[in-house]
């Protein structure tokens, strides 16, 4: 069983269109993110929620907009789409643990190319 | 959140020991040494972390220096399949406003060839 899964693996889309990314946790975690990875490799977080409450959200343009129906989804819809949109983006889980570490699993990635 | 320094790239020969270094010398008290690798095209991959004490998995072995401003993973014999970029990440713990944030630098490039 994978524990977290992303819909669709690849999208490839045209400027200004409106796209959804899904992503799905098995794993029983209550807290989710996204990630960014551009060309250059580089990752960088997006959004964080902790029970369906957004609790990190970086500079990131607000055509980019999560949604989490409950603890083990956590969507990102993305209108307007631009050029410069065109990444990885990375879903990752882990369980929220006061004082002491937690390490976060990570899904397969979306591949978004912006034609 | 502290900041690593990571070399750019390593090789191992495989079945050797892989020790990919890491340093961060401003590491407060309150904040973890992690380390996740990201083998090519796929999703970052959870390895170890640690807070003072050495520690050790299935996986890896982390060395932290008694300053806590250095550490070691250390992959005891190396495979093919362990060729990856290899993150080294310090972070507070759970509380507080960066709350399970992880800052992914640049990362270590580690090739192992047969």
């Amino acid at each position: 069983d994978t524990a977290v899964s992303q819909t669709p693996k690849y999208l490839v889309t045209q400027m200004g269109n409106d796209k959804s990314i899904k992503c799905e946790q098995n794993l029983g975690h209550d807290t989710m993110y996204w990630y960014k990875q551009d060309s250059k490799k580089f990752l960088k977080i997006m959004f964080s929620y902790n029970n369906k409450e957004l609790i990190i959200n970086e500079t990131v343009p607000n055509r980019f907009s999560p949604k989490s129906p409950d603890k083990a989804h956590l969507n990102l819809h993305i209108n307007s789409l631009e050029l410069g949109d065109s990444a990885v983006y990375f879903c990752a889980s882990s369980q929220h643990k006061l004082a002491q570490g937690n390490e976060q699993y990570f899904g397969p990635g979306t591949r978004l190319t912006v034609t | 959140d502290a900041k690593t320094t990571q070399p750019p790239s390593m090789d191992c020969a495989e079945g050797r020991a892989a020790n990919l270094p890491c340093n961060h010398s401003t590491i407060s008290g309150n904040e973890y040494v992690y380390w996740y690798r990201q083998i090519h095209s796929q999703g970052p991959q959870y390895i170890i972390h640690g807070l003072k004490n050495n520690e050790t998995n299935e996986m890896a072995s982390l060395i932290i220096t008694e300053d806590r401003k250095s550490s070691t993973l250390i992959l005891p014999h190396a495979t093919l399949r362990d060729t990856a970029v290899y993150y080294c990440i310090v972070r507070p713990t759970a509380g507080g406003t960066s709350y399970g944030k992880l800052t992914f630098g640049q990362g270590t490039i580690l090739t192992v060839h047969p």
